[in-house]
């Protein structure tokens, strides 16, 4: 059962636009959300994060934004560079335990 | 180190013959993962240590896998009797905060 969802496998997008990035998920008891990128060869590297009781966090050009009520989150990138073309995993953690279930990942493509 | 190490990076075994995949953990870092990737899909999770507390092995397919952390520190995972559905990147991360892992580059593992 799939409970961290991807369901675009890639995006392609161009230099200075915006990229969104989206991601869903089945279980209510998630309460803390995040983002990783990938890039080949390398292991994911941390983000962004969003807890819970927020449905916006910032950090430079990156916004996660969360909609509990349709188990929904989004990652915006304004604006998008070439350097973010990655893979970006959508993680989900529940209130108690400690590890992170991942969607299966977008691959975006930025243009220049 | 400044990362999470792991080793090898790559290896090729033959179908029956048994593999152990090693992690460095950042120092200090009191929790560490195990996940694999396989072609196409997110990251799955295998097993999470966290101090001295019993690990969490939910994830582990099947008996063939194992996996121990000695001292608190290095891991290592062990696939007895290798099938080629094994094949997968296997990434280590580690964490001091909760929900931030700090992953390795991975180890691809092919079975032949």
């Amino acid at each position: 059962d799939q409970q961290v969802k991807q369901n675009s496998p890639s995006l392609s997008v161009q230099e200075g636009r915006i990229s969104i990035l989206n991601c869903d998920y089945t279980n209510s008891m998630f309460d803390y959300f995040l983002w990783y990128k990938k890039y080949p060869a390398e292991g994911p590297t941390f983000l962004i994060s969003i807890s819970s009781i927020k449905d916006k966090n910032e950090d430079g050009r990156f916004t996660v934004f969360l909609n509990k009520s349709a188990k929904h989150l989004s990652l915006h990138i304004v604006p998008s560079q070439p350097g973010d073309s990655a893979v970006y995993f959508c993680a989900a953690k529940r209130v108690e335990g400690n590890k992170l279930v991942f969607g299966a990942g977008t691959i975006l493509r930025v243009k220049s | 180190g400044a990362g999470v190490s792991q080793s090898p990076s790559n290896k090729v075994t033959e179908k029956g013959k048994d593999v152990e995949l090693r992690c460095d953990p950042i120092s200090g870092h009191t929790a560490l993962y195990w996940y694999r990737q396989s072609l196409g899909q997110g990251l799955e999770f295998l097993i999470y240590f966290q101090g001295n507390s019993a690990p969490d092995k939910s994830g582990l397919p099947s008996d063939r896998f194992s996996a121990e952390r000695t001292g608190g520190s290095v891991s290592t995972l062990t696939i007895q009797r290798t099938q080629q559905e094994d094949s997968a990147v296997y990434l280590c991360a580690s964490s001091l905060v909760e929900g931030k892992l700090f992953f390795g580059s991975g180890t691809q593992l092919s079975v032949l």
